[in-house]
């Protein structure tokens, strides 16, 4: 099964771009990129989610490497807000089957 | 739009008991899915239902079953409980459980076992 690797952990000052990069080598060519957050005491939160091509919401933007071997999410400015957990997440149901593989995750500080 | 409400918010067992979850999901979503969320193993997939029928299984011991019924409000039952068993327990919805579709969260049930 596909597997991704994220840093354990990330500072940012407030107000700057952050880049979370995420790997995932083994990716097959069905699984779709996810990323969601976790603040304390809740469950995660949606980011953005993509299968190939860079895709940009009012969150964040995701970038996928053009061998989709790995992605990056994007906050263009990060908030006191956007202190969470970031996981990248790997989807795939196409053959009827759901396998989800979550990352470690990373502990992202932001420094006022 | 309501989201996903998960009760009870915290449970305390004992070991050897059992213990059932309750997940209501967005109003309109067909499939839920459960997983569990510990400091050490990170968050794993342990099942999705889908009009009423389990659909997907993670690698989680018979002692882990669910049932989903014709609301799509879904129950998550442990049996024999294990210390080992403590954990935040999430439940998330989407309309038809395809990966590219968003995942919405609840906010857990956080069992511990004594």
């Amino acid at each position: 099964d596909a597997k991704t690797t994220q840093p354990n952990s990330m500072e940012s000052n407030e107000e700057e771009p952050v880049h979370l990069p995420c790997n995932h080598s083994t990716i097959s060519g069905t699984d779709y990129i996810h990323w969601y957050r976790q603040l304390p005491s809740q469950g995660p939160e949606y980011v953005i989610h993509g299968l190939t091509s860079n895709v940009n919401n009012r969150m964040a933007s995701l970038a996928i490497a053009e061998d989709r071997k790995s992605s990056t999410l994007i906050l263009h400015r990060a908030t006191l807000r956007d202190a969470a957990v970031y996981y990248c997440i790997l989807r795939d149901n196409s053959f009827g089957n759901e396998k989800l593989t979550f990352g470690t995750g990373t502990r992202l500080t932001i420094i006022p | 739009k309501a989201g996903v409400t998960q009760t009870p918010r915290y449970l305390i067992k004992t070991r050897g008991q059992q213990v059932t979850l309750s997940c209501s999901p967005i109003s309109g979503h067909r499939s839920v899915s459960w997983y569990q969320q510990t400091p050490g193993q990170g968050l794993q997939f342990l099942f999705e239902y889908f009009s009423e029928t389990q659909r997907n299984k993670g690698n989680f011991p018979g002692r882990f079953s669910g049932r989903q019924f014709s609301n799509s409000r879904s129950e998550m039952n442990v049996s024999t409980l294990e210390l080992g068993d403590s954990a935040l327990y999430l439940c998330a919805s989407s309309p038809t459980g395809r990966a590219n579709e968003k995942l919405f969260f609840g906010s857990g049930t956080q069992l511990s076992v004594l």
